[in-house]
């Protein structure tokens, strides 16, 4: 079963647009970490954000946030301003404590994201 | 710069035949994790090592192995290939086997004909 689903296949913006890409987790661990990364053209996986499960707290990286939700195990990311150097798949991922997987990261299928001029 | 080295960048191949992958994991970083991505399977855990030391195994097929060196680097061996392995495979490491951020390395392209 997908423990990690980010609904949104592809988005498209024009430049300066805000976009939410949403990623919804299903686990039955208390103790886990939720993860985004992003893929630009490149090929890459640059790592953008960890949170615990512990900490519900939103946080803000320059023109980046997410929130965190755990009453609807979401992890939302919100680009505020977009740019086209934004343009790159982004991915959300899960880390169990408990999982007899070693914390190896549970990725969605991710969200392609086009940033326009 | 994640700090993680991959090589080679790219590897063009037959089917049948057997490659190595290579993996440098960062300075300080004692666990290390490869990853398949396919167009249709997405990205998927293959395999992890702990100082020196298998940990966990994902999806991995019987036709893989891998292997953790003294020195901390790790490889991926993949043998009797066919064209459903052609996939960018990633190697990842983190401090600990535990849920600390795995860095990813640039990837390693093969292609297999």
């Amino acid at each position: 079963a997908q423990k990690v689903t980010q609904a949104q296949t592809e988005i498209s913006v024009v430049e300066k647009e805000d976009v939410t890409l949403d990623c919804v987790y299903e686990t039955r661990d208390t103790t886990y970490y939720l993860f985004w990364y992003k893929q630009p053209p490149s090929g890459e996986l640059v790592f953008l954000i960890r949170r615990n499960s512990f900490d519900e707290q939103n946080e803000i990286s320059g023109r980046y946030s997410w929130n965190f939700q755990k009453s609807t195990s979401s992890f939302n990311f919100t680009i505020t301003a977009s740019q086209v150097v934004d343009s790159a798949v982004y991915f959300c991922a899960l880390s169990e404590a408990h999982s007899n997987s070693g914390y190896a990261l549970n990725f969605g299928k991710g969200t392609s994201l086009l940033v326009t001029p | 710069d994640s700090g993680v080295t991959q090589t080679p960048k790219h590897l063009i191949t037959a089917t049948g035949q057997r490659v190595t992958l290579r993996c440098s994991p960062r300075s300080g970083d004692l666990s290390v994790y490869w990853y398949q991505q396919s167009l249709d399977q997405g990205l998927q855990f293959l395999i992890q090592y702990y100082n020196g030391e298998e940990r966990a195994k994902g999806n991995i097929l019987e036709r893989f192995s891998a292997q953790q060196f003294p020195d901390l680097h790790s490889e991926l061996n993949l043998s009797s290939l066919e064209l459903g392995d052609s996939a960018l495979y990633f190697c990842a490491s983190s401090l600990r086997p535990s849920t600390d951020t795995q860095y990813f390395g640039p990837g390693t392209r093969l292609t297999v004909l």
